[in-house]
């Protein structure tokens, strides 16, 4: 069965500053691995995935991901933080299925300081 | 560009009626959920189908009926709305695939109060 599970549910950092929110993933199966942001009273949308290819993983807005599969791993990472960034953020792993069912962490809210 | 369309962002419905959530994708994708979101409790699949007419229980089914007549539009029903199912209902859509791993897209959500 899979599963995920982002280790911090509230980030804050300083605009400017790196950011990293963490996601760790249980998989019976060579897993998919998605980053999904949300801002307030908005859909999701897609940070960037991962499907098997390189591990090393970049997306829209300066995002980027590791797949860390001795670590059973995907975190999230960008280099500066910008006040836009601010959101929530979902790490998703894929269900080994045709159906394309995907299982969400619980979510990692992201707050910018100016 | 990918379109997910919910066609009520902000509804208020009153304890017992029939509530009717529809939801329209113009990528001619086959798999097409719907979620609720709530505080603390994340995304939760409520039902899934995909093909038309085709659907599938997701995790949180009770209460919820859903209808796939054409391909492009999934609707959620509830039979008879109760207060703890005031949330955001989020419509998605997929493309068929052998593998996992194809991206999933969102509608902008749909604001549900039952009062």
């Amino acid at each position: 069965a899979q599963s995920v599970t982002q280790l911090d549910s509230h980030v804050s950092v300083s605009e400017g500053t790196p950011v990293l929110l963490r996601c760790n993933y249980s998989s019976s199966y060579s897993p998919s691995l998605f980053w999904y942001v949300q801002h307030p009273n908005k859909g999701l949308q897609l940070l960037l995935k991962y499907t098997s290819a390189a591990t090393l993983v970049k997306g829209i807005n300066g995002f980027e991901a590791e797949f860390k599969k001795s670590e059973t791993s995907f975190h999230l990472t960008k280099p500066s933080a910008h006040m836009s960034d601010a959101a929530e953020y979902f790490c998703v792993v894929s269900a080994w299925s045709n159906t394309g069912k995907l299982i969400f962490g619980q979510g990692t809210t992201l707050q910018v300081k100016p | 560009d990918v379109k997910v369309t919910q066609s009520s962002r902000y509804l208020v419905k009153r304890t017992g009626e029939k509530v009717f959530l529809e939801c329209v994708q113009d990528m001619d994708h086959e798999n097409m959920f719907w979620y609720r979101q709530d505080p603390g409790l994340g995304l939760r699949l409520i039902y899934f189908s995909y093909d038309v007419k085709m659907k599938e229980k997701g995790d949180i089914p009770e209460g919820y009926s859903v209808s796939r007549e054409k391909k492009e539009r999934f609707s959620l029903i509830l039979e008879s709305a109760s207060t703890n199912q005031t949330s955001m209902y989020l419509c998605a859509s997929s493309p068929r695939q052998g593998h996992s791993g194809n991206t999933i897209y969102f509608g902008e959500g749909s604001w549900l109060t039952v009062v």
